[in-house]
């Protein structure tokens, strides 16, 4: 069974610029979460999706973040503009229905650094 | 907002040794995960508890649910250097809410 995709692995940015990170969920998964995880923390929900609706999104920045789930399968994050204490590992996981107690798989990440 | 406390933050074993993290919250939680990161790697999920006062084995890993279904705790007995890494609690309640995890270093 294939895992959780996401690309890019790496991505430099300046201030003010904006980035785009992409998902692809382990097939059969109605819930998509993307996490932000800093330096030395554990990761903070960012948004988290069932099929292609929003469930939560009470910690997202949506000033300046934003994402889409528009056919319920993969996902896109953008931050626009980026800070720099933007600067983090942006983890997308997936599970099968996304009730409380269900295993979350994660993706390998996308560490981002802002300059 | 629901928050989970990890203790300790770092801890450092000679190989053979064992390990124990703790995790605490003021609220009752309705089931606890627990989740292994390996340096550079992806948090992968260990376990999940759910019933009061329980207790699961995994070869030399041992979780608990306390009681009162506020803390949890992860041992491991005889650490190898495989166990290196950060073990996350997070808090079943949705959203998922994670600790700031025990970063484990295992020297042999």
């Amino acid at each position: 069974e294939a895992g959780v995709a996401q690309s890019p692995r790496y991505k430099i940015i300046e201030k003010r610029q904006s980035v785009a990170f992409w998902c692809n969920p382990i097939s059969g998964h109605a819930t998509l979460y993307w996490y932000q995880q800093i330096l030395g923390q554990g990761p903070k929900l960012l948004i988290q999706f069932q099929n292609n609706g929003v469930v939560d999104d009470s910690q997202l920045p949506k000033d300046r973040f934003s994402a889409e789930r528009l056919k319920g399968v993969d996902s896109t994050l953008k931050i626009q503009p980026a800070k720099l204490e933007d600067s983090a590992v942006y983890l997308c996981a997936s599970s099968l229905r996304g009730l409380s107690g269900n295993e979350q798989f994660f993706g390998p990440g996308t560490r981002l650094t802002v300059l | 907002g629901q928050q989970v406390m990890q203790i300790p933050q770092y801890q450092h074993v000679q190989e053979g040794e064992d390990f124990t993290t703790y995790c605490n919250s003021s609220t009752t939680l309705s089931n606890i995960q627990w989740y292994k990161q390996r340096p550079g790697g992806h948090p992968v999920f260990l376990i999940q508890l759910v019933k009061s006062g329980e207790v699961k084995k995994q070869k030399r890993l041992t979780f608990q649910f306390g009681e009162a279904k506020k803390n949890s705790s992860l041992h491991i007995t005889a650490t190898q250097t495989t166990d290196v890494g950060t073990y996350f609690c997070a808090a079943g309640n949705t959203p998922l809410v994670f600790g700031k995890g025990t970063r484990l270093s295992v020297i042999a």
